[in-house]
């Protein structure tokens, strides 16, 4: 069975751009995770997805969003881009909604903004 | 707030030898989920061990065992053996059913060196 899949690998974007970021979960789990990773800031829970609905958001302001797929599939959405955005975007599916579930991460996104 | 705390950034341990990797935490919630992730170096991380709070049996996974002191708010790693596999980022991390949602709350991480 694929593993979790993440694309770009490895983005590079100006401040003040919005970016895009895909992740495909392992077939048959219908929630999705992310998270964004920075030496700073260690790893930070944005939101997860179950069945096409945002089930919590993290402490991130409203220029980071996202949504899911009927497919399961997620993508997030980073507007007016600062600096500070700069990190490795993972994302992590799961089959279901209970916590004590296993997460099965993707390799991630690095995104640099210059 | 929801925090978890690894005091030691990184830890080095000799081939075969035994490591044990700290973590506490604080929550009032009396049901959690703690759990142990590994992220080796360009690669993807992975589970290595997990706990329900309500267990006081301590799990174990082969070489890696949790001391899970639920009073004290501790959940330490030992890896028995080590490999130079082992030599990753371990993160401690926790989740609460009460939220509805899967999110995980990790710490900042240890890095493991395994010295041959």
């Amino acid at each position: 069975k694929a593993g979790v899949t993440q694309t770009p690998r490895y983005l590079i974007k100006t401040r003040g751009q919005q970016v895009t970021l895909s992740c495909s979960p392992i077939s048959g789990h219908r929630s999705v995770s992310w998270y964004q990773q920075t030496p700073g800031q260690g790893l930070q829970f944005l939101f997860e997805y179950f069945s096409e609905t945002q089930r919590n958001k993290g402490n991130f302001p409203g220029r980071f969003s996202g949504r899911q797929f009927s497919n399961s599939r997620s993508e997030m959405n980073v507007s007016t881009l600062e600096l500070g955005d700069s990190a490795l975007y993972l994302c992590a599916s799961s089959t279901d909604a209970f916590s004590y579930n296993e997460q099965f991460f993707g390799p991630g996104t690095r995104l640099t903004v210059l | 707030a929801q925090t978890v705390t690894q005091s030691q950034p990184e830890m080095s341990v000799q081939e075969a030898e035994t490591v044990t990797l700290s973590c506490t935490y604080d929550t009032s919630e009396s049901d959690y989920y703690l759990f142990w992730y590994k992220q080796p170096p360009s690669r993807q991380m992975i589970l290595v061990i997990r706990q329900e709070a309500y267990k006081q049996q301590n799990a174990t996974e082969n070489r890696f065992s949790v001391n899970f002191q639920k009073a004290a708010k501790s959940f330490s790693l030992k890896i028995s053996d080590s490999q130079l596999g082992d030599a990753a980022m371990y993160f401690c991390a926790y989740s609460f059913p009460q939220t509805g949602a899967n999110n995980l709350f990790f710490g900042t991480g240890t890095r493991l060196t395994v010295i041959p």
